[in-house]
């Protein structure tokens, strides 16, 4: 199984400050990488696929990096929407793993 | 507009059975992998399973193999998760998910989830 390992575990910015999220692979996963974003109270939302394409309807202050084991998921420019709980998911083999997720709270 | 509406969940006795649905609009749902994620109260989040357009090919975390079963009627647009021997570690809301495209493991679209508590 194929652990992703995300940090920092909590993340505290302001507003119009720019926000950088790791995802780290125990082993490749190519660039089968996708990252989630998830407000209190609702389901999950698909940001980026496939490493680094931004899924439909996904700001272009959201972008995604990387390959192998090390990824990146940067927002620019923090809108107050943007502060959720975030997650990495690989689709590299079987099982499909998320990372544990990385809180972006306001500072 | 896609949608995907689930429905089943409720209170069960440890070692129950509880079937959960997903019933989807506004897609060609034979043509799109479906999965179901559960997150446990407070927690993140766990893939459970995973079933291809078809329905010949399913899927499942080990937590779960053997004890849930995932299935679809594509007549009906309906995805489905039998989820037999549950355990109080199953307590959780299980979203069901489409696929983008028709890969599998790609979570575009997702349901509101329906909430499954497994206690005496």
């Amino acid at each position: 199984e194929i652990v992703l390992t995300q940090s920092p575990a909590t993340l505290s910015l302001s507003p119009r400050e720019t926000a950088t999220l790791s995802c780290r692979a125990s082993q490749s996963v190519s660039t089968y990488l996708a990252w989630y974003q998830q407000r209190p109270g609702q389901a999950p939302r698909l940001l980026i696929y496939d490493a680094s394409n931004r899924a439909t309807g996904i700001p272009a202050r959201f972008s995604g990096s990387g390959s192998g084991t090390d990824f990146t998921l940067t927002i620019s420019s923090l809108e107050p929407e943007d502060f959720a709980i975030y997650y990495c998911q690989h689709r590299r083999n079987w099982p499909l793993t998320f990372g544990q997720g990385t809180r972006l709270e306001i500072k | 507009e896609v949608q995907l509406l689930d429905s089943g969940g409720g209170l069960v006795q440890p070692g129950g059975s509880l079937r959960l649905s997903c019933a989807a609009s506004g897609f060609t749902f034979s043509s799109s992998a479906m999965s179901w994620v559960r997150q446990a109260p407070g927690k993140g989040l766990e893939w459970v399973s995973a079933i291809s357009g078809s329905g010949d090919s399913t899927y499942y975390a080990d937590s779960v193999k053997g004890r849930f079963t995932i299935s679809r009627d594509n007549s009906k647009n309906t995805l489905y998760l039998q989820m037999d021997s549950l355990r109080v570690e199953d307590t959780a809301e299980y979203y069901c998910a489409k696929g983008l495209g028709t890969t599998i493991g790609r979570f575009e679209y997702w349901g509101q989830g329906t909430l499954v508590t497994v206690s005496s």
